[in-house]
């Protein structure tokens, strides 16, 4: 499975909505699908699996959704905190991962 | 509290081999699979291969068949990646992550390795 992401840079301001994008190039058995948070120096940080569940500490403003094919990772009122790339991972078998949408300051 | 942690930083010549360690603690070691991904410089993050530290079966991804070997020592609570024949884009930074249910939820701090004459 080849994941692809778009944007590839998403350029906001603090407060704004982030929506990324991942698609896939066959569907996604039982949304076997995760976001990752990477911030530069640092290991991914899991935000979202099952395409739609928060793990464990994710704040309320991150939202997954999609499923099939379609994957997005939503980011309400960007904080400071959330510039960062972002990765979405499939885990059915291939645990391919997407080539990443950084989200940088505007 | 649950942590993996990786030895540190290699450097290598081209055509040697690197072993990295991934030491577990604060859960049952033998209970989730561990996986390995590497990401070069500046580049995204690339799936290397699980292994099950209850069994010692292992799957590697295809790219690496053959140069990749993934261990584990129960008595220390510890996983081992060993990579052979390496080129310079092999340099990279290795990271282990616990994988239960194939969710990444912890990751080690990660372990660079240098591929240079």
């Amino acid at each position: 499975i080849v994941l692809t992401q778009s944007p590839g840079t998403l350029a906001l301001s603090p407060g704004e909505r982030a929506t990324l994008s991942c698609r896939a190039s066959q569907s996604v058995s039982s949304s076997f699908l995760a976001w990752f948070q990477q911030k530069p120096g640092r290991a991914p940080r899991l935000l979202i699996y099952g395409a739609s569940s928060r793990a464990t500490g994710t704040p309320d403003r991150f939202s997954g959704s999609g499923s099939g094919t379609d994957f997005t990772l939503t980011i309400n009122r960007l904080e400071p905190e959330d510039f960062a790339v972002y990765y979405c991972q499939e885990y059915g078998g291939s645990w391919t991962f997407g080539q990443g949408t950084k989200v940088e300051i505007k | 509290q649950v942590q993996l942690v990786q030895s540190g930083a290699e450097v290598k010549k081209p055509g040697a081999s690197v072993k990295v360690s991934c030491k577990a603690s604060g859960y049952i070691f033998t209970a989730y699979y561990m996986h390995w991904v590497r990401q070069a410089p500046g580049q995204g993050l690339e799936w290397m291969g699980w292994i099950n530290p209850n069994s010692a079966v292992t799957k590697y991804a295809q790219k690496f068949q053959g140069r990749v070997t993934m261990t584990r020592d129960t008595s220390i609570s510890t996983v081992y990646m060993e990579l052979g024949g390496l080129r310079p884009d092999d340099t990279a930074v290795y990271f282990c992550a616990r994988g239960p249910g194939g969710v990444f939820n912890i990751w080690g701090q990660g372990a660079m390795v240098t591929v240079s004459s």
